[in-house]
């Protein structure tokens, strides 16, 4: 089974700073990785696939980079309705979950 | 993508069968997953199908106890579930390589 882990379990930051978010998998994914956003009593929502390339309708202020076991979600400067959770997942072989990074003020 | 369906509340011990439709890509060209969340805790894989139907792998946990199946005819998937358990309470998404959907809510309650 091929490990996500996710740093840091929680990030405090203020709106209009940059948030980063680290996943590192325990064996090369490829590019293979998505990345989503999860707000309070909601369905998780796509922001990336492909470790870079940004769902529809996802602003741009969202980037993915990396490729082989480390990835890295970007977010350039924070809005209000960013403070959520954020989980990345790779389906390079069945379909692995990082726990997850909360994002909070 | 996906639209869920057949969760509910359910007794300790009883079945459910949730329902899958999928829409906006080849179906048959991928295999096909559940995936699971159980309250206030991360995403979990809980099975997954191969394309024809032919190949079906399943968490340690709800081994001998789940089966999925897929008709691709209907580009549909499903899961039934049997002899549940307190612990798999929880929202049920299908996927493909990414999941699209709302999710349905399995409590397994007495």
């Amino acid at each position: 089974e091929i490990v996500m882990t996710q740093s840091p379990a929680t990030l405090s930051v203020s709106p209009g700073e940059r948030a980063t978010l680290s996943c590192r998998a325990s064996q090369s994914v490829s590019t293979h990785v998505a990345w989503y956003q999860q707000r309070r009593g909601q369905a998780p929502r796509l922001l990336i696939y492909g470790a870079s390339t940004r769902a529809t309708g996802i602003p741009a202020r969202f980037s993915g980079s990396g490729s082989g076991t480390e990835f890295t979600l970007t977010i350039s400067s924070l809005q209000s309705e960013d403070f959520a959770i954020y989980y990345c997942q790779q389906y390079l072989n069945r379909l692995t979950f990082g726990g997850g990074s909360r994002v909070e003020i | 993508q996906f639209v869920e369906s057949g969760g509910g509340l359910v007794q300790p011990g009883g079945s459910l069968r949730l329902s899958c439709a999928a829409s906006g890509f080849t179906f048959t060209g991928y295999w096909m997953s559940w995936v699971r969340q159980a309250p206030g805790k991360g995403l979990e894989w809980v099975a997954n199908v191969k394309e024809d139907g032919s190949e079906k792998f399943y968490v340690d946990s709800v081994k001998g106890r789940f089966t999925i199946s897929r008709d691709n005819a209907k580009n549909s998937l499903y899961l039934q579930m049997n002899s549940l358990r307190v612990e798999d309470t929880a929202v049920y998404y299908c996927a493909s390589t990414i999941l699209g959907g709302q999710g349905t809510l399995v409590t397994v309650s007495s």
